[in-house]
């Protein structure tokens, strides 16, 4: 079965830097790689997604990389701030079993210090 | 709000009652899915509706049944629960088999307790 590994469960940064959060995945490659940000007691909000012939993908300070030979999306927060504190999710999908189902990674959190 | 609304918030059930959770959605999609996320696990799916017809069970206990009357509302009945089924559940849509697709939006969760 498939595996997703996000290697650290918790990050601490200072204010301004970029954080860089690791996915990693066992098997076959995903159709759709995605990352969520989820706060305590509150459902995850999509963020990003990026397609398995797609290397990277930019939404404002977030970026997200696609690399399907190493097995392993990496997700960048440019300039952070206190307000990016929360957990973050790798999620992938398999569209081949007819419905978008997403598995889960166990998330990192994300502490940015002021 | 996010387009997926989840009542209760909050539940606490003892082991013999019934209750039922309850999700709408009125972003016009037409897939719906129940997650389980207990402390320290990753988000574990239920249930998948597809246009409507259940199409993932994912081999959960039958003491949890799903419904889903139409594409909008999304129901999973509790009955007879186990201390360890504490958790957040978690409603989400998206839509299926679009050409363009954009990830699952949640509802913000029913946190249940069972005593």
């Amino acid at each position: 079965s498939q595996k997703i590994e996000q290697n650290s469960e918790a990050l601490n940064i200072q204010e301004g830097k970029t954080a860089t959060l690791t996915c990693n995945y066992t098997n076959y490659s995903p159709a759709y790689l995605q990352w969520y940000r989820q706060d305590p007691g509150r459902g995850p909000v999509f963020l990003l997604l990026i397609r398995e012939n797609e290397k990277e993908k930019r939404k404002e300070r977030l970026k997200v990389t696609f690399d399907t030979t190493l097995k392993q999306s990496l997700f960048h927060i440019t300039a952070s701030q206190p307000a990016d504190s929360a957990t973050y999710l790798c999620a992938l999908t398999y569209s081949g079993a007819g419905s978008y189902q997403l598995t889960f990674g166990k998330g990192t959190k994300l502490s940015v210090i002021p | 709000e996010t387009g997926v609304t989840q009542t209760p918030r909050h539940l606490v059930m003892g082991m013999t009652n019934k209750k039922s959770l309850k999700c709408e959605q009125h972003l016009g999609h037409n897939a719906m899915y129940w997650y389980k996320q207990s402390a320290k696990k990753p988000l574990e799916l239920m249930f998948v509706y597809s246009l409507e017809e259940r199409v993932e069970n994912n081999s959960v206990p039958s003491r949890f049944s799903p419904e889903c009357p139409n594409s909008s509302h999304l129901f999973l009945h509790l009955h007879t629960l186990q201390p360890e089924d504490s958790a957040l559940y978690l409603c989400a849509s998206s839509q299926e088999r679009g050409i363009t697709y954009y990830g699952y939006t949640f509802g913000s969760g029913t946190r249940l307790t069972v005593v």
